[in-house]
């Protein structure tokens, strides 16, 4: 099955500091990749998503680009807001038919102003 | 609103006692799936449903645990005999399925067995 590995925390950065939060993972063939965030005391929410090789996925400002070669899935962001202290989480999503999402311990971001 | 609901939010029990959870996914979602979160760690995936079928699930999932998805709309997770170590945030998600995998999730419910 699938495995992912991601970047331990916490992060601790100021505010307009670049962000990069490595994942890489182990899959067979080439699964979709997602990275989620999880605010404090809220649900996770889709942040963005890569479906096949050399896909970017953007959004709110995040990055992550699919790399085949490297299994590779890091986020990135040019410039951080106290607004985005959270927890990431990276998830390819399982191979098999059932198609479940397979996560990391998850990145927590800290921002401070 | 129409993203995934979850209901209750929190939930505190007596070791020994049973309880459910209810998951309301997007209308017209196929697939939905419930996943298991304890504290300092990613979700983990339980089981999942395919309209009214449920087609997988988990090791995590002992017997003492059984999920519902009568008419395929919502879905119902219940614990039997509930252990200290069942403490955790259950999620679900759902998604439309073939052709777009997009999982959204609900906001959890909250378990803690006392």
């Amino acid at each position: 099955g699938n495995s992912v590995t991601q970047m331990e925390g916490p992060v601790t950065l100021s505010e307009e500091a670049f962000l990069t939060i490595n994942c890489t993972y182990t899959a067979t063939g080439y699964p979709s990749l997602f990275w989620y965030v999880q605010y404090p005391g809220e649900g996770l929410q889709l942040l963005l998503k890569a479906t096949k090789a050399d896909d970017k996925g953007s959004n709110k400002g995040f990055e992550a680009t699919y790399r085949k070669e490297t299994t590779s899935f890091h986020l990135e962001k040019g410039s951080v807001q106290v607004s985005d202290s959270a927890v990431y989480f990276c998830a390819p999503r399982d191979g098999g038919s059932q198609g479940n999402l397979i996560f990391g311990k998850g990145t927590k971001l800290s921002v401070k102003p | 609103d129409t993203g995934v609901s979850q209901d209750p939010r929190h939930k505190i029990t007596k070791r020994g006692q049973n309880v459910t959870f209810r998951c309301d996914p997007i209308s017209e979602h196929n697939r939905l799936y419930w996943y298991r979160q304890t504290l300092g760690q990613g979700p983990e995936f339980l089981t999942y449903f395919q309209n009214e079928a449920q087609l997988e699930k988990s090791r995590l999932l002992s017997d003492r645990f059984s999920a519902e998805r009568p008419k395929g709309s919502f879905s119902t997770l219940e614990i039997q005999r509930t252990e200290q170590g069942d403490s955790a945030m259950y999620l679900c998600a759902s998604t439309l399925g073939v052709g777009s995998y997009e999982q959204y999730f609900g906001p959890g419910t909250r378990l803690t067995v006392t």
